[in-house]
């Protein structure tokens, strides 16, 4: 069975450009989960679709993010316009219910740096 | 909401010593509580968890504590290998609406140095 898959591995863009950031989670996982990770702090929650709705979507640092997952498959998340602060390792995770102890499966991630 | 701290940030031990990481947790709503590792190059990947009715686990060489009165947990790693060198996250979950909401701490690098 596939694992969570992202793309692009690593970008790097200028500010005020745009990125988006595509997310596959493992087929049959209707939760999916958007974080990231600035260097040396916590991985931090961006949002949770469960299919294709947004369930939470409070950890959104502004309105230059938004995150989409039409047909509740694959997600994408779009940063526009990039700033400096934007730079970070961003994650997806998917799981199959909402179970506490439900496992969340992470992709590798995306290294993104904006200059 | 939930708050997450984590110690040491950076933790480096002789291969066959023991290694400990601990975390405190701020929302005493929290009820089950992961630890990931990450590898260089990889996502974290869940590698034993906690629920809040449980004071002990153990999986082989790792092993977690839950204090509740507290609000603390800790990883236990004995005998290191060199393969253990990851960074190794700890997370508090509650529940948030009908959902589980997980909140990270900030990691700990972890070297075993053979």
């Amino acid at each position: 069975e596939a694992g969570v898959t992202q793309f692009p591995s690593h970008s790097v863009i200028e500010k005020g450009q745009t990125v988006t950031l595509r997310c596959d989670p493992i087929s049959g996982h209707d939760n999916l989960y958007w974080y990231r990770r600035v260097m040396g702090k916590e991985i931090k929650f961006l949002l949770h679709f469960v299919k294709e709705s947004k369930q939470d979507e409070s950890g959104m640092p502004n309105n230059r993010f938004l995150a989409e997952r039409t047909g509740g498959t694959y997600s994408t998340l779009k940063v526009q316009p990039a700033e400096l602060e934007d730079s970070g390792v961003y994650f997806c995770a998917s799981s199959q219910d909402i179970r506490p102890d439900n496992e969340q499966f992470f992709g590798p991630g995306t290294r993104l740096t904006v200059l | 909401g939930e708050n997450v701290e984590q110690h040491p940030s950076t933790l480096s031990v002789q291969e066959g010593d023991s290694a400990v990481i601990k975390c405190t947790y701020s929302d005493s709503a929290s009820n089950y509580f992961p630890w990931y590792k990450q590898e260089l190059g990889k996502g974290p990947q869940l590698i034993i968890d906690i629920r809040s009715n449980v004071g002990e686990k153990k999986d082989q060489r790792i092993a977690v504590t839950l204090n509740k009165t507290a609000k603390h947990f800790s990883l236990h790693i004995t005998e290191t290998q060199p393969e253990d060198s990851a960074v190794y996250f700890c997370a508090a979950s509650l529940n948030s609406g009908g959902y589980q909401k997980v909140t990270f701490g900030t990691g700990t690098k972890l070297q075993v140095i053979p």
